[in-house]
């Protein structure tokens, strides 16, 4: 499954600080992915990190990739109210069955 | 329940012909559709959304006198590639949220590969 497992389920932070969230996956990697997604909106991509890269850098995004442990991070630095949103993360580019987990549902608080 | 059908999984075509591609909601009514593409190894990139009896929203930088989309009913969606050319050979997937049956969450369907040749 190119399902990712996110963590946390839900994280509240007043505007300025950094958010932290988490995936895991279970299969090989390709790439794995980021989307954001606004309230009643669709998905929209942030960044993708491909296998042989350990950490990537977009904007106030970071994000990091550890194969060994099967794991991603996506840091948001220096958060803004517009930064409220579900996140989640989708491993591999395949054309497999497309699926997402529920995602980290971030508030920033203003 | 909260099932797309995608329409069709793949499709080769000509250069310069067009293509439509179906995603019906099969037990809930679709109030809105996303329509996403993807190029191998790369993410899904959101194309445009469109609410049901409305016109659609494209995303920037996506074509929409290209892209067509109609929504005209709370069951279908469609996309239509007007002249495709070989750098639109793509994956092509729909999702959908709802009312009437719909269970939450966002619904995709199962893709159409497009090859233009």
């Amino acid at each position: 499954s190119q399902q990712g497992e996110e963590d946390p389920q839900a994280l509240s932070i007043q505007e300025g600080e950094n958010a932290t969230m988490n995936c895991s996956y279970k299969t090989s990697i390709n790439n794995l992915q980021w989307y954001r997604q606004n309230s009643g909106r669709g998905l929209v991509h942030l960044i993708l990190i491909r296998s042989n890269e350990r950490e990537k850098h977009s904007g106030r995004l970071r994000v990091t990739l550890d194969t060994s442990k099967k794991s991603s991070s996506l840091l948001i630095t220096a958060s803004r109210a517009a930064d409220t949103a579900s996140y989640f993360c989708r491993n591999s580019g395949g054309y497999q069955k497309v699926t997402f987990g529920t995602g980290t549902k971030l508030q920033v608080i203003p | 329940g909260a099932v797309v059908s995608q329409h069709p999984s793949w499709v080769i075509c000509k250069s310069g012909t067009s293509v439509k591609i179906e995603c019906r909601s099969l037990d809930f009514q679709a109030t809105t559709m996303f329509w996403y593409r993807q190029f191998p190894k790369q993410s899904l990139m959101l194309m445009a959304t469109s609410n049901e009896g409305s016109k659609a929203t494209y995303e920037q930088g996506v074509e929409k006198d290209k892209f067509l989309i109609n929504h005209a009913s709370l069951t279908l969606s469609t996309l239509t590639v007007t002249s495709a050319h070989p750098e639109d050979s793509s994956f092509y997937i729909c999702s959908a949220t709802g009312q009437g049956g719909w269970s939450g969450g966002y619904t995709f369907g199962s893709g159409t590969r497009l090859t233009v040749v």
